[in-house]
């Protein structure tokens, strides 16, 4: 069974800081999915990176998928209070859709 | 909003009671899924249905079961409930069966359960 093992757990930034939150695996991901989720409501998809060394951006965020596929990251540049929630990555193998312990971010003002 | 919906939003039962958790998939949305989040476990998959079958299961108890309906919503069923069944329940929903494991899930606000 794939694990998905994410770092930090939490984080505490001041607004206008950089970060990078790091979602790691023993095996190769087929493809990785980042989400974000809010107190309250279900995660949302915010990226899915399929090739390895693949670069996505969306906004602020740099979204990274490791040249040999088992590793990925998501930096946030100029962080903002509304980046703040739960960073999810996770990993779909044969319709079970796998998930990382998360990354808490707090963005204080 | 995702345009999968959840019922009920809060739930406060009793252990040794049985619930039912329900969920409407977006217009169109053929697979439905359900997954469990407790603070200790983290987001887990719990069962996978499609077009009425069940497709993939994941960590699952014996104690729950899942069925798709012919218009598509799903209920959750969890019985002879346990303190440790207090978690939040999500609900999500996509087009095809995620053979393609690219395809995007959608997910809904979620139910929250107490179990006291």
């Amino acid at each position: 069974t794939q694990l998905l093992e994410q770092s930090p757990q939490f984080l505490s930034i001041q607004e206008g800081e950089n970060l990078t939150v790091y979602c790691n695996s023993s095996s190769v991901f087929s493809s990785l999915q980042w989400y974000r989720q809010e107190p309250g409501e279900g995660p949302v998809l915010l990226v899915t990176v399929v090739t390895g060394g693949e670069v996505k951006k969306l906004k602020r965020l740099t979204f990274q998928f490791g040249d040999a596929r088992k590793d990925s990251s998501l930096h946030i540049t100029a962080a903002q209070p509304g980046d703040t929630g739960l960073y999810l990555c996770g990993s779909s193998n044969t319709g079970k859709l796998i998930f990382g312990q998360g990354t808490t971010l707090q963005v204080k003002p | 909003d995702s345009g999968v919906t959840q019922t009920p939003k809060h739930l406060i039962t009793a252990t040794g009671q049985r619930v039912t958790l329900r969920c409407s998939p977006r217009s169109g949305d053929l697979s439905v899924y359900w997954y469990q989040q407790s603070l200790d476990q983290g987001l887990q998959f719990l069962i996978q249905y499609y077009n009425g079958e069940e497709r993939a299961k994941g960590n699952i108890l014996e104690r729950f079961s899942a069925q798709q309906f012919p218009d598509l919503h799903s209920e959750l069923n969890l019985s002879s409930l346990e303190l440790g069944d207090s978690a939040l329940y999500f609900c999500a929903s996509s087009p095809h069966t995620n053979h393609k494991s690219t395809d995007t899930q959608y997910f809904g606000p979620g139910t929250r359960l107490t179990v006291l």
